[in-house]
Parts: C-alpha cells; sequence; structure tokens
C-alpha cells in the first residue's frame, strides 16, 4: 500500500523557521516527483513546491520562493521542506503528494499524506 | 497564472439525485484536468485524471467531462458517502499547478 507520512508541523513565532519530513512507503520512491501542497485553515488547496525524481530540479510557488526549499533523500525514502522567515500567512495543513507527471510537466498528485500543520503566530 | 473557477460554491442535494460541479479554466487547459474529493479531516482523494479517466477504485457514478476552458464533474446517483468538498486542478501550466476554489456539496 502506497503511503506517505508527513512530521514536523509546530507552533513558530513570524520570522521562525521550521523542516518538514515526509515518509514514503510502498511504491518506488526515487521513480516520482514529489510536491507539497498546503491548505490554510478552511480554505482551498495552494500547491507550494515540487522536486523531481533525482533531486535534481525544484520549483516553487512565488508565495514561498526564496523562504522555502524542498529536498528528498531517495536512500531514506524522504522528502523534506525547509521553511524559513516564516509568516502568518503560511499557516495551513502541509501535504506531501506523489506527483503522476505526463510528459514531464502535467502532474496531478495521487495519493495525499494525512498532512502536518504549521502554525505560525506570536 | 492559470485561475480555476468552480461553480457553485456550495450545493445541497439528496441521497439518489445527479449533481454536476462545473470548472471553468481562465485560459485552455486541453484535458489537463483533475478532480479531488476531499471530506472533513481527511487528505483530497484524485477521483478524474485528463478530465474524464476514472481514478483506479473510484465508483463508476462519477464522471467527468470537458476540454479547453470547461469542464464538469458528474455523480450521476449520489450516495451517503459522496457528501464532501471537491476541487477541480489544472496540470497544465508546469510547474504553478493551481486548484479551484472548492464545492461543498451538502445533504438536502
Amino acid at each position: 500500500e502506497v503511503q506517505l507520512v508527513e512530521s514536523g508541523g509546530v507552533v513558530v513565532q513570524p520570522g521562525g523557521s521550521l523542516r518538514l519530513s515526509c515518509a514514503a512507503s510502498g511504491f518506488t520512491f526515487d521513480d516520482y516527483t514529489m510536491h507539497w501542497v498546503r491548505q490554510a485553515p478552511g480554505k482551498g488547496l495552494e500547491w507550494v513546491s515540487l522536486i523531481s525524481w533525482d533531486g535534481g530540479s525544484t520549483y516553487y510557488a512565488d508565495s514561498v520562493k526564496g523562504r522555502f526549499t524542498i529536498s528528498r533523500d531517495n536512500s531514506k525514502n524522504s522528502l523534506y521542506l525547509q521553511m524559513n522567515s516564516l509568516r502568518t500567512e503560511d499557516t495551513a495543513l502541509y501535504y506531501c503528494a506523489k506527483g503522476v507527471t505526463y510528459g514531464s510537466v502535467h502532474s496531478w498528485f495521487d495519493p495525499w499524506g494525512q498532512g502536518t500543520l504549521v502554525t505560525v503566530s506570536s | 497564472d492559470i485561475q480555476m473557477t468552480q461553480s457553485p460554491s456550495s450545493v445541497s442535494a439528496s441521497v439518489g439525485d445527479r449533481v454536476t460541479i462545473t470548472c471553468r479554466a481562465s485560459q485552455g487547459i486541453s484535458s489537463w484536468l483533475a478532480w479531488y474529493q476531499q471530506k472533513p479531516g481527511k487528505a483530497p482523494k484524485l477521483l478524474i485524471y485528463a478530465a474524464s479517466s476514472l481514478q483506479s477504485g473510484v465508483p463508476s457514478r462519477f464522471s467527468g467531462s470537458g476540454s479547453g476552458t470547461d469542464f464538469t464533474l458528474t455523480i450521476s446517483s449520489l450516495q451517503p458517502e459522496d457528501f464532501a468538498t471537491y476541487y477541480c486542478q489544472q496540470a497544465n501550466s508546469f510547474p504553478l499547478y493551481t486548484f479551484g476554489q472548492g464545492t461543498k456539496l451538502e445533504i438536502k
């Protein structure tokens, strides 16, 4: 069974830093692009970042570019999101998701982890 | 960025009803569209991809159609477990994938 389990979400002050982790199992992790998607409380879904199968390519939403860094360790079947200079508007449930990609550029998300909650508040 | 607009934002329906949710893209996205179902406190679940392909394990009462800018998700006969929030997502504009704002399907 494909499984994604996120961890690392906590309450952090504005300007602080945090690293989220996502442990993957049940599939060949290094065959897939991986994504982070977030959902602010009571709001919709926002794509945050993606990383290619080998970690060689990374992309970010404009809202997090320059502050967040996505990475992966294929030897540990793990995905990470380093979050710096956190703002109150970064408060959200952060999901990791496996990318189902066609033609290298068209991607949807399946499955998703259960999410980890990041709260940015003083 | 491609904007995705869903309508309605919420809908009330009864078990056994046929329900249609619409998603409109701000520019053409061919058939690069997915639909997700999200129940309270749960992660989104992929239902439909490539506008009309049913994800494995998803009941056949769910169907998707459309191409270009206009898309629909149809549930042919609502079941109690279908009451949830539904999101569309465009997969055309790499890497800035965007979602609709969601449609909440409630019990009448």
